[in-house]
């Protein structure tokens, strides 16, 4: 079955500490995105990709970096500039980058400070 | 920008009836529906697109009234499974070629036995 593929399902930082999370598809999708989403509130947008190689920043793109090498991969960097980086990342894709199309999300990865 | 969701929980007995809304305060060019469980990834419901359209599935429908720049989600005869935060989510009239969503705040829903 097709989906999306978040690894890994938690992640503990330390101080100083650059981590990336990883977000595959084999969906065949153009786009990619990256929320985060902390307790009890919605998700916003960290970066979003509407073609390989290339990448846009979103509401909240401080402390973060992607890339987009692969049609299929779009990781994220948590940077040690991201003060407070404790939330729910989820990823999600679609098949073109339009509003008419419904995302498709992971199943998430749940990011703490040690 | 973002979203206004009303009203923030509702708690039902099963069998009732609930609305939520969202509004919001750009024209938009369709607002979608998703519905998180807790701890777990949202998950897609409806999108209604610029147009005033209705739609529905089962038990669970929405409307879009594109003059008032507002959604609302129906969900009639709940049941249990109908538990978790529904969040809307806007794409902006003018910026629709990105995919880009800006979600509201999320509505708490609990249906009691």
């Amino acid at each position: 079955d097709g989906g999306i593929t978040q690894s890994p399902k938690y992640l503990f930082r330390k101080e100083g500490q650059n981590v990336t999370l990883s977000c595959e598809q084999n969906l065949n999708h153009d786009a990619m995105y990256w929320y985060r989403q902390d307790p009890g509130q919605g998700l916003r947008l960290i970066y979003y990709s509407q073609i390989v190689n290339d990448f846009q920043k979103g509401d909240i793109a401080e402390g973060y970096s992607v890339s987009r090498e692969k049609k299929e991969s779009f990781p994220l960097t948590v940077t040690s500039a991201q003060k407070n980086p404790t939330a729910f990342y989820l990823c999600a894709s679609t098949r073109t980058p339009r509003g008419n199309q419904p995302q498709h999300f992971g199943d998430g990865t749940r990011l703490s400070i040690l | 920008q973002q979203p206004v969701q009303s009203p923030q929980a509702v708690i039902l007995r099963e069998g009732e009836d609930a609305v939520i809304n969202c509004s919001s305060s750009k024209a938009l060019y369709s607002v979608h529906w998703y519905r998180q469980k807790h701890g777990e990834a949202p998950v897609f419901l409806m999108i209604l697109l610029k147009g005033g359209e209705q739609k529905g599935h089962e038990k669970i429908s929405a409307s879009f009234n594109e003059k008032k720049q507002q959604s609302s989600l129906y969900l009639t005869a709940s049941q249990l499974s109908y538990s978790g935060t529904y969040f809307c989510g806007t794409d902006i009239l003018g910026a629709s070629n990105t995919g880009k969503l800006i979600f509201g705040q999320g509505t708490t829903l609990q249906v009691k036995p």
